[in-house]
C-alpha cells in the first residue's frame, strides 16, 4: 500500500532561521500534497496544499516543492518564528481498495528556539 | 459554518469493554475519516465513509469499525478493548480525497 515517510523527525532552530521538511511517497499516481500543522493540544489544521500538476507553491514565509519523478516534497519555512512551533504532517492520496484516501507521514515537531 | 464536531472529548474505559465515538462532518461534507494518533506513529489511517458507505479501511483488526448516517455523521466502534488502544481519535470531513480535510478536537480515549 502507499506509504509516506517524513524526516527529520524533529528540528529545532533559532528564530529567523529557516525549515526544511522533507517527504517521500511511494505511489506514483498520488496527485494531491497537503500539509498540515498541529500545535500542541490542538486539531491538525492545512497550512499548504500542492497538486500534481504544479511544481512549487508558496503563501508568505511558507512554501512547498514537489518533485514527482523522484516522489517527494518539502515544506520550507523562512523566518520562522516562535508560533511556528508545532508539529507538521505531510500527507500524500492513494488510490485504495475503493477510492482516494489521504495517507500521513508520521510526522515532524518543529521548535523555534527565541 | 460550524466545523467538524466529534464526541465526547475525553472517555476512560476497562480491557475488555466496546466504545463508541462521535463525529459530526461540516454540512455538505459526505466523507469522513478516522485517524489514530499516537505519539511517535501519527495519523493512522481507519477508514473512510462516503455516503453511508466504507470507501477504504486501514491495517487495523475487525475490532475497529464504523458507520456512516444519512446525515453524514458517523460513529466509530471498538470492541474488545486493549491497553493499546489508547489514542486520541480524530475524525477529519472533506468534500473528497482531494480537496481540505478539516479535522475534529478529537476524542482522547484510555483503556486501563
Amino acid at each position: 500500500g502507499e506509504n509516506v515517510e517524513q524526516h527529520p523527525s524533529t528540528l529545532s532552530v533559532q528564530e529567523g532561521d529557516s525549515a526544511v521538511i522533507k517527504c517521500t511517497y511511494s505511489d506514483s499516481a498520488s496527485n494531491y500534497f497537503p500539509w498540515y500543522k498541529q500545535e500542541l493540544g490542538k486539531r491538525p489544521q492545512l497550512i499548504i496544499d500542492i497538486r500534481s500538476n504544479v511544481g512549487e507553491k508558496k503563501d508568505q514565509r511558507i512554501a512547498v516543492t514537489l518533485n514527482k519523478t523522484a516522489k517527494h516534497f518539502s515544506l520550507h519555512i523562512t523566518e520562522t518564528q516562535p508560533e511556528d512551533s508545532a508539529v507538521y504532517f505531510c500527507a500524500a492520496t492513494s488510490r485504495g481498495a475503493g477510492s482516494e484516501k489521504l495517507v500521513f507521514g508520521k510526522g515532524m515537531k518543529l521548535t523555534v528556539n527565541p | 459554518k460550524a466545523g467538524v464536531t466529534q464526541t465526547p472529548r475525553y472517555l476512560i474505559k476497562t480491557r475488555g469493554q466496546q466504545v463508541t465515538l462521535s463525529c459530526s462532518p461540516i454540512s455538505g461534507h459526505r466523507s469522513v475519516s478516522w485517524y489514530q494518533q499516537t505519539p511517535g506513529q501519527g495519523l493512522q489511517f481507519l477508514f473512510e465513509y462516503f455516503s453511508e458507505t466504507q470507501r477504504n479501511k486501514g491495517n487495523f483488526p475487525g475490532r475497529f469499525s464504523g458507520r456512516q448516517f444519512s446525515n453524514s455523521r458517523s460513529e466509530m466502534n471498538v470492541s474488545t478493548l486493549e491497553l493499546g488502544d489508547s489514542a486520541l481519535y480524530l475524525c477529519a470531513s472533506s468534500r473528497d480525497a482531494r480537496t481540505e480535510a478539516f479535522f475534529g478536537q478529537g476524542t482522547r480515549l484510555t483503556v486501563v
